[in-house]
């Protein structure tokens, strides 16, 4: 079973729309989750971190279910800047990250 | 903000040649430094964490024979693929955890390695 898994889409939606992507983490000892966005072949960058129940930031919320061991990404209001790739990953020991696949996001005018 | 670089950005090389991927911390120290491969639509795949001044750790099914990491400095690292193989062409990422502020990493720009 993989470390993370992400559903890898593609989501396509218009402006203004709301998405929400799921990402599902099979350690259930983690603490530390974070979302990143990656584009087309360009390094990772860091878009949320998820510690505790979650947090926000703007239009984007992070959500983070223990008992059933998902994250989740919510995308308000989106932009055409939003098209990316959103990696979802989680924090181990000695600061080694290991991510999902990725979920691909077009949003469309 | 803190800025990681990678050299080079792209490399094409041949079949059984070994290529050098180097990886630094511009403006703060890093202790640790971490290798990821990513192939394409796949995800960042952990190869190894480099610290400085030890040996590297491979992550489970990694060749330390064939992917070969020194990290001499505190703002360096270096990663050479040995005897590349069309397999080996992928997109390399390292990352780098400032010494300073402890589970923050920032990401280099990659280097995209393709093997003839």
């Amino acid at each position: 079973r993989k470390e993370v898994e992400q559903d890898p889409g593609p989501f396509n939606v218009p402006e203004g729309a709301t998405v929400a992507f799921n990402c599902t983490y099979s350690n259930s000892a983690s603490q530390s989750f974070f979302w990143y966005r990656q584009d087309c072949r360009k390094e990772p960058k860091l878009l949320m971190s998820v510690y505790s129940s979650g947090n926000e930031d703007g239009r984007f919320t992070a959500q983070l279910n223990r008992a059933s061991q998902y994250i989740s990404l919510l995308i308000r209001d989106s932009k055409l800047s939003d098209s990316a790739t959103y990696l979802c990953s989680r924090g181990s020991t000695l600061g080694r990250l290991y991510f999902g696949r990725g979920t691909q996001l077009t949003v469309w005018p | 903000g803190a800025v990681v670089s990678q050299h080079p950005s792209r490399v094409i090389c041949k079949s059984g040649t070994s290529v050098k991927i180097e990886c630094r911390s511009l403006d703060f120290q890093a202790t640790t430094m971490f290798w990821y491969r990513q192939f394409p639509k796949q995800s960042l795949m952990l190869m190894a964490t480099s610290n400085e001044g030890s040996k590297a750790t491979y992550e489970q099914g990694v060749e330390k024979d064939k992917f070969l990491i020194n990290h001499a400095s505190l703002t360096l690292s270096t990663l050479t693929v040995t005897s590349a193989h069309p397999e080996d062409s992928s997109f390399y990422i390292c990352s780098a955890e400032d010494y300073g502020s402890p589970n923050e990493q920032f990401f280099g720009p990659g280097t995209r390695l393709t093997v003839l």
